[in-house]
């Protein structure tokens, strides 16, 4: 069974820029969800999706969007990149309604130049 | 506001020793708690899990421990490996939290000499 797929591993945006990362979930799996992980912050939760509907945000500003799709995957985007937007982004899928085990993806190491 | 604290950031470990990682929660709606491995560049991979009902839940050389009343979790590695070094997650949420969100603590670097 193939695990959580996150595109593009690497990326690297400039100040202003906007970036859209992909996760494709394990087969089944209908809930994805998304953190930062920063050296100061630590991992940081910033949405989740089950079922093509956002059901929880964290507290990140608006720039910070996503979406998912009817085959459960999903797509995070951040607009007008800053400096501090530098991390890595990790997707995470789990199987139920009721969040049981996550399972996470490599994630995508973002930097902003 | 730390709702999740692994107050060691680091941990030293004879290889075949056992070692203890630990975690503490202030919210007391928090109901299920999991724990992950991290490699640097690398997603966590998840280790093993307990909801509050239990006390105790095991997986092979893997054990946690949950103290509700204390609110305070270990994890326990018996016997531990040189390949058990890395990051260590501890994580929460609530059962009846529908929104997929966890918690998660700064984490505890566990090194383990040969």
């Amino acid at each position: 069974k193939a695990g959580v797929t996150q595109t593009p591993r690497y990326l690297i945006k400039t100040r202003g820029q906007q970036v859209t990362l992909s996760c494709s979930p394990i087969s089944g799996h209908r809930s994805v969800s998304w953190y930062q992980q920063t050296p100061g912050q630590g991992l940081q939760f910033l949405f989740e999706y089950f079922s093509e509907t956002q059901r929880n945000k964290g507290n990140f500003p608006g720039r910070f969007s996503g979406r998912q799709f009817s085959n459960s995957r999903s797509e995070m985007n951040v607009s007008t990149l800053e400096l501090g937007d530098s991390a890595l982004y990790l997707c995470a899928s789990s199987q139920d309604r009721v969040l049981t085990e996550a399972f996470f993806g490599q994630g995508t190491r973002l930097t902003v130049v | 506001d730390q709702q999740v604290k692994q107050n060691s950031p680091s941990l030293s470990v004879q290889e075949g020793r056992i070692s203890i990682l630990n975690c503490d929660y202030t919210n007391s709606m928090f109901d299920y708690f999991l724990w992950y491995k991290k490699y640097p560049a690398e997603g966590p991979t998840f280790l093993i899990s307990i909801s509050s009902i239990k006390d105790k839940n095991e997986d092979g050389r893997f054990t946690v421990f949950l103290n509700k009343s204390a609110k305070h979790l270990s994890l326990h590695i018996v016997p531990s490996q040189p390949g058990d070094s890395a990051v260590y997650f501890c994580a929460a949420s609530g059962l009846n939290n529908q929104g997929g969100k966890l918690i998660f603590g700064q984490g505890t670097e566990l090194s383990v000499k040969p």
